[in-house]
């Protein structure tokens, strides 16, 4: 069975330090992967998604980066974290675009 | 580009009562699916739609595909205190490569 995996499960990192969040998937192969923020109590932020290997579309314009090293790791990057940063962030997997999404379990990441 | 329109925003209801909360678009969606969302948690897949006029059950929820294709709706019956959280509808397009998600229902029960 497929599983995905989101670490850490929480983050506190001053303003202006860096970020890497890390997800991976097991049980699959080239799965369409994606990345969320989600403000507190609020709706669902796309801020990136991959169909493969390198293949990174962005979708909104911010402070941060993403990458795809390798076919079931999906990177979110920041190389100095504003306060507006701060949110709970979200990976998840797909097996095509329009198939239901997994999600991972989280990120809470508080900026200071 | 393609909007989920996703109410009511909040709902507060007592234990035991019914449910209902739904999702409408402009766009036609090919697939309409449901999520739960705990707090602290990542959304879990409660129902997925692929049929126009689909009426599919999980438990005590329910959930259609309207005939038109624009719109979703998600009942819940004899509701319990498990049932809070926030409950999105999403919307899928063929060809795409990401689901279209709605703002979310957050639903609050009083014992």
């Amino acid at each position: 069975s497929q599983t995905i995996h989101q670490w850490p499960a929480t983050l506190v990192q001053p303003v202006g330090s860096p970020l890497s969040l890390e997800c991976t998937v097991e049980g699959t192969s080239n799965p369409n992967l994606y990345w969320y923020r989600q403000a507190a109590g609020r709706g669902l932020q796309l801020l990136f998604y991959s169909v493969g290997i390198g293949q990174i579309s962005s979708e909104v314009p911010q402070n941060l980066s993403a990458s795809r090293p390798q076919d079931r790791q999906f990177i979110l990057s920041s190389k100095k974290l504003l306060l507006s940063d701060s949110g709970f962030y979200l990976c998840a997997w797909s097996p095509t675009g329009t198939a239901g999404y997994t999600f991972g379990s989280g990120t809470r990441l508080t900026v200071v | 580009g393609q909007q989920l329109n996703q109410s009511p925003q909040s709902m507060f209801i007592q234990e035991g009562e019914d449910v209902s909360m739904n999702c409408t678009s402009s766009s036609i969606f090919n697939t309409w699916l449901w999520y739960k969302q705990d707090p602290g948690e990542g959304p879990v897949l409660l129902i997925a739609l692929y049929k126009a006029g689909e009426l599919t059950s999980n438990g005590r929820l329910t959930a259609q595909f309207g005939i038109t294709r624009k719109d979703s709706f998600l009942n819940i019956s004899a509701s319990i205190p498990s049932d809070v959280g926030i409950y999105f509808c999403a919307g899928g397009i063929q060809g795409a490569q990401k689901l279209v998600f709605g703002q979310g229902t957050r639903l609050t029960i009083n014992p």
